[in-house]
């Protein structure tokens, strides 16, 4: 099984503020997702990459593909109190192992 | 629309005592799966299905046990509750090979005393 890393584990920060959450594999994927889990419930699809280099845009948040297709960056801009959650990042092995980070716990203060 | 259903939502156990749980989705979707979620690790793949009749072990699959009779419902047992295994599981499904988004449950919350 493909290991996923995301990094930082945690994030508290000030609302407004900018950040980057990362995700990094030794090995390629056939795709690359984001979810997002709130307390009590189970994750939600943010997105889904797939071409190497890729780039998607969702409202403030970024997510980009690593031409490598090993990687994948997720940027928020002006963080707000409501984008506070658990953010996964998951690979696809091939159409059927979906394959999990431990996650990046981002708290946002007002 | 009830998507993907888990029962029940929480658990107590005492060690050595069997259960199972139940993953029920009304979506037609092929695929199942289910995941153990314990702090600073993630999601941890235990079994997965990917049609009717078939089952497959993922990274933990060790004191579990799946089985998949009807395309909508995915079963995850165990026979012999240990401490180790007090955790919150997910179900979760998707529609096929090609269709890459999971559906997950609300999650089962288990303690093993």
């Amino acid at each position: 099984t493909q290991l996923l890393e995301q990094s930082p584990q945690f994030l508290s920060i000030q609302e407004g503020e900018n950040l980057t959450v990362y995700c990094n594999s030794s090995s390629v994927f056939s795709s690359l997702q984001w979810y997002r889990q709130e307390p009590g419930e189970g994750p939600v699809l943010l997105v889904t990459v797939v071409t190497g280099g890729e780039v998607k845009k969702l409202k403030r948040l970024t997510f980009q593909f690593g031409d490598a297709r090993k990687d994948s960056s997720l940027h928020i801009t002006a963080a707000q109190p409501g984008d506070t959650g658990l953010y996964l990042c998951a690979g696809v092995e091939y159409g059927n192992k979906l394959v999990f980070g431990a996650g990046t716990i981002l708290r946002v203060k007002s | 629309n009830a998507g993907v259903t888990q029962t029940p939502k929480f658990r107590v156990l005492k060690t050595g005592q069997s259960m199972t749980l139940l993953c029920a989705q009304d979506m037609n979707h092929e695929y199942m799966y289910w995941y153990r979620q314990d702090p600073g690790m993630g999601l941890r793949l235990i079994h997965y299905s990917v049609g009717e009749g078939t089952t497959a072990k993922g990274e933990v699959p060790d004191g579990y046990n799946v089985s998949r009779l009807k395309k909508q419902n995915f079963l995850l047992g165990l026979e012999s509750a240990a401490p180790s295994q007090t955790s919150v599981y997910f179900c979760a499904s998707k529609r096929n090979r090609q269709n890459t988004e999971a559906f997950f449950g609300q999650g089962t919350r288990l303690t093993v005393v």
